[in-house]
């Protein structure tokens, strides 16, 4: 079974400051890795996301993630965030479910508060 | 496009009570789900469906029904609401099933069971 540790359920971040929001993923075939972000009151939207290839992948609004498969991590980072980056970021691993079919398996999130 | 739309927003249910939440979209995907988000769990899968016709259970089903008559909308039925129910609830889609799609979501409807 695969699943998504994400370390830290809060990270408090200075503005201009750098952040890395960090995530694990357990699996032993090959991965499909995803990080969405929730702003207060709304829906997921999908940052960016690793299917194959390049191992660092580029989002939107300045982020991006590297993927390493020896640590099994996809580490979300922004080397300076704004105040407008204030929300909930999600890492989500595709999974594949016995009917052929792939359901999206979510880590519990990490609040990321950006203090003016 | 509006994308996925989800009704109503805001909904206090009395224990016992059944309704149904309302999903729907507009870009002719064919994967559908459900998710609930309660604080510090992330999201958890409660029915997916790949295509009209049918669906299949996720990691909490208990208590839920689904239904996919057309592809555009995908009706989650609250059969007797408990208070464990109270959660904030998500609707998304993608164009299939397979690993690579990026997912669409809702705003979500926020349930409180009494």
């Amino acid at each position: 079974a695969q699943s998504v540790t994400q370390l830290d359920s809060q990270v408090p971040v200075f503005e201009e400051a750098p952040v890395e929001l960090r995530c694990n993923y357990s699996s032993s075939v090959s991965v499909y890795l995803f990080w969405y972000v929730q702003y207060p009151n709304q829906g997921l939207q999908l940052l960016l996301k690793y299917l194959s290839g390049s191992t660092l992948v580029k989002g939107i609004n300045g982020f991006e993630a590297e993927f390493n498969k020896s640590q099994t991590s996809f580490h979300l980072r922004k080397p300076s965030v704004h105040i407008s980056d204030t929300a909930e970021y999600f890492c989500a691993v595709s999974v594949r479910s016995g009917a052929g079919s792939y359901q999206l398996t979510f880590g519990k999130g990490t609040k990321l508060s950006v203090i003016p | 496009n509006a994308g996925v739309t989800q009704t109503p927003k805001f909904q206090v249910l009395k224990t016992g009570q059944s309704m149904t939440l309302q999903c729907a979209q507009d870009m002719n995907h064919e994967y559908m789900s459900w998710y609930r988000q309660d604080p510090g769990m992330g999201l958890r899968l409660i029915h997916y469906s790949v295509g009209a016709g049918i669906t299949d259970q996720g990691e909490v089903p208990n208590g839920y029904n689904v239904s996919r008559s057309t592809t555009e909308d995908f009706p989650l039925r609250l059969l007797s609401a408990a208070p464990s129910q109270t959660s904030v609830y998500f609707c998304a889609s993608r164009v299939e099933a397979g690993a690579s799609y990026e997912q669409y979501f809702g705003p979500g409807t926020r349930l409180t069971v009494t």
